[in-house]
């Protein structure tokens, strides 16, 4: 384990499901995100917290809906998803430690199919 | 619109071959490069680089930035199977707020055959 824990590790979601995704960081960072991968792709991101304020949303459809309640976990909710959204979800956590550099942890990701 | 491009997208080679992978960048307001290895699911972290021309090493990786060309070789001499995966490479920028995405390349599929 990375020290970001994600859960589950696979999803299976018919159309018109709702389910959630959900991340939780042991490492004490103030930032939180979520990326999409897909095949064939860059790492897309899609939302940014830090401490616990959403501070960016890179355009993502309202389908998806980040949830951040402190800034030790994360979700995302997913509702009425489309075939084109099936890929894994990497949550992500980070410290911005100035001269010393930039932690920035992955966890395992999330296999999303949606049928 | 901040763009990170990587070459090649494949390579596949014997073991105990030296790589290089490369990476381009055009993005506002650089801060650093990085570089993750992608064998399964979760990236692992292999280096940032800040400076130009200051090299990281890391074992038999080692990596190296120049800010003047807009570019990051990675090289990785005496390939091992182990070292089979995607090598991603993404850049960040200077937000201000201590909350940085990453603008991440396609990477490169290493392959190393035995």
């Amino acid at each position: 384990e990375t020290g970001v824990t994600q859960t589950p590790r696979h999803l299976v979601m018919g159309m018109t499901n709702k389910k959630s995704l959900k991340c939780e960081q042991h490492l004490g960072h103030n930032a939180m995100y979520w990326y999409k991968q897909s095949a064939k792709k860059p790492l897309e991101l899609m939302f940014v917290y830090n401490f616990k304020e959403q501070t960016e949303n890179n355009s993502v459809p309202s389908r998806f809906s980040p949830e951040c309640p402190n800034s030790s976990h994360l979700f995302l909710h997913l509702h009425t998803l489309q075939p084109e959204d099936s890929a894994l979800y990497l949550c992500a956590s980070s410290q911005d430690r100035g001269g010393k550099g930039f932690g920035y942890t992955f966890g395992s990701g999330t296999r999303l199919t949606v049928v | 619109e901040d763009k990170v491009v990587q070459s090649p997208l494949s390579l596949v080679v014997h073991e105990g071959d030296t790589v290089t992978l490369n990476c381009s960048y055009e993005v506002t307001n650089f801060r650093s490069l990085l570089w993750y290895k992608q064998e399964k699911k979760a990236p692992t972290f292999l280096f940032m680089l800040t400076s130009s021309g200051i090299e990281k090493k890391s074992g038999r990786l080692s990596s190296i930035l120049d800010k003047k060309e807009l570019f990051s070789i990675l090289n990785i001499t005496a390939t091992q199977t182990g070292d089979s995966a995607v090598y991603l490479c993404a850049a960040t920028i200077y937000s201000g707020g201590g909350a940085d995405g990453l603008t991440f390349g396609k990477g490169t599929h290493l392959i190393i055959q035995p």
